[in-house]
């Protein structure tokens, strides 16, 4: 069966310091990848999406990066952090080519201080 | 452009009520059509999705939803809500266009004991 990892579940960062966020998936191959990031009250962002290594598509301009280096591996990262920058993080994957269900991971909660 | 409308931020239930969450989607063709639940801190779990065939979709924890095609609606309901009912619930809809899901902003449902 499938699964997905998401670590860490939470962080604590000081502002200007790197972040380095990592998603794998197990038990499938090709799948899309997903960067969400989630608000109070204002549902999923879609911040960064994959279709196959090396490929990443940003959905919104900002200050964080995303990088596909192995197939099941997706990574978040960010140079110098931001306080806005905090928020609650969730990786995700669904089957290559269909617009199916996707599978989350457990979340990360970033605060930048 | 797509949009996922859920009009109510907040639902406050009795337990053992009846539950309907509202969703409407501005979309051209036939959507795909997902409910997630997400539990304070945690990923999104798939309730239930819709294709094609019966627009009445039965999902995991007692859950259902209807597609109404006339009213752009997929509206999720259950009709006894217990207190680990409580959590966000997300609508989606799934683009045959780009694979990509397009997230409502969320109902938060509280139980009242």
């Amino acid at each position: 069966s499938q699964t997905i990892h998401q670590w860490p579940a939470t962080l604590v960062q000081p502002v200007g310091s790197p972040l380095s966020l990592e998603c794998t998936v197990e038990g499938t191959s090709n799948p899309n990848l997903y960067w969400y990031r989630q608000a109070a009250g204002r549902g999923l962002q879609l911040l960064f999406y994959s279709v196959g290594i090396g490929q990443i598509s940003s959905e919104v301009p900002q200050n964080l990066s995303a990088s596909r280096p192995q197939d099941r591996q997706f990574i978040l990262s960010s140079k110098k952090l931001l306080l806005s920058d905090s928020g609650f993080y969730l990786c995700a994957w669904s089957v290559l080519g269909r617009p199916d269900e996707a599978f989350f991971g457990q979340g990360t909660r970033l605060t930048v201080v | 452009a797509q949009s996922v409308t859920q009009p109510d931020i907040h639902i406050t239930v009795s337990e053992g009520a009846s539950l309907e969450l509202r969703c409407n989607y501005s979309y051209g063709a036939t959507p795909y059509l997902f409910w997630y639940v997400q539990s304070p801190g945690q990923g999104l779990q798939l309730l239930l999705k819709y294709f094609s065939g019966d627009t009445l979709v039965q999902g995991i924890k007692g859950f259902e939803a209807e597609f109404k095609r006339s009213q752009s609606s997929f509206n999720l309901r259950k009709p006894s809500v217990h207190w680990s009912d409580a959590a966000e619930y997300f609508c989606a809809v799934g683009l045959d266009s780009n694979y990509q899901l397009i997230w409502g902003a969320g109902t938060k449902l509280i139980i009242k004991p």
